[in-house]
């Protein structure tokens, strides 16, 4: 059974302040790891993709990725109001059909 | 990214009746597809996957009976929700793969969702 565990939150930061998301999965397989945003009621988007080990860095989203321990993590550097959403990560292997985690809800408050 | 579009975004249907919710692929092939089914506040459900030509694959515990999945051609794939019940309500979500775009595990392009309530 293939798992994906993420805190549901709320994370709650200050407006400005890094944003910290962390994911750990449990099949030692993946290749392929995503996060995406969700705002309430609408569908995910995609936010970043990684698939080696190490920082993959797009804007103020940094994505680590850590295999040998089996952890993802989201950074959001300068966070702005409208950064609050829930944030889904999503793991795939071979067969290329990601499993989501339930996603953290961030509040990221003036 | 590519672009997934999904229809309608909302419907209200009676109890036993049928909706079907489209899912288009706008600017890329996809010979497969993905439908999911989201409860508030909990995480996104695979249901089925939907590949060009042939049967779906359901996932375990999903009625296919119930959950009709049509993907006639490599842009379209339907989801129709027969004899609906309050139970059903939820929110249906749709997605794709572009895969000329990375030979890698592409990332999946989600379509806009469709919120279904039974009443």
């Amino acid at each position: 059974q293939k798992e994906v565990e993420q805190n549901s939150g709320p994370l709650s930061v200050p407006e400005g302040a890094i944003a910290s998301l962390n994911c750990t999965y449990s099949d030692r397989v993946s290749q392929s790891f995503f996060w995406y945003r969700q705002y309430s009621g609408k569908s995910p988007e995609l936010i970043m993709s990684i698939y080696s080990n190490g920082d993959k860095e797009d804007g103020r989203f940094t994505a680590q990725l850590n295999k040998a321990s089996q952890y993802v993590s989201l950074l959001i550097r300068d966070s702005q109001p409208s950064d609050s959403a829930t944030y889904l990560c999503a793991v795939s292997g071979g067969s290329y059909i990601p499993t989501f985690g339930r996603g953290t809800s961030l509040i990221v408050h003036p | 990214g590519a672009v997934v579009s999904q229809h309608p975004s909302r419907v209200i249907c009676k109890s036993g009746t049928s909706v079907k919710i489209e899912c288009r692929s706008l600017d890329f092939q996809a010979t497969t597809m993905f439908w999911y089914r989201q409860f508030p506040k909990q995480s996104l459900m695979l249901m089925a996957t939907s590949n060009e030509g042939s049967k779906a694959t359901y996932e375990q515990g999903v009625e296919k009976d119930k959950f009709l999945i049509n993907h006639a051609s490599l842009t379209l794939s339907t989801l129709t929700v027969t004899s609906a019940h309050p139970e059903d309500s939820s929110f249906y979500i749709c997605s794709a793969r572009d895969p000329s775009r990375d030979t890698r595990n592409t990332e999946a392009f989600f379509g806009q969702g469709t919120r279904l309530t039974v009443v």
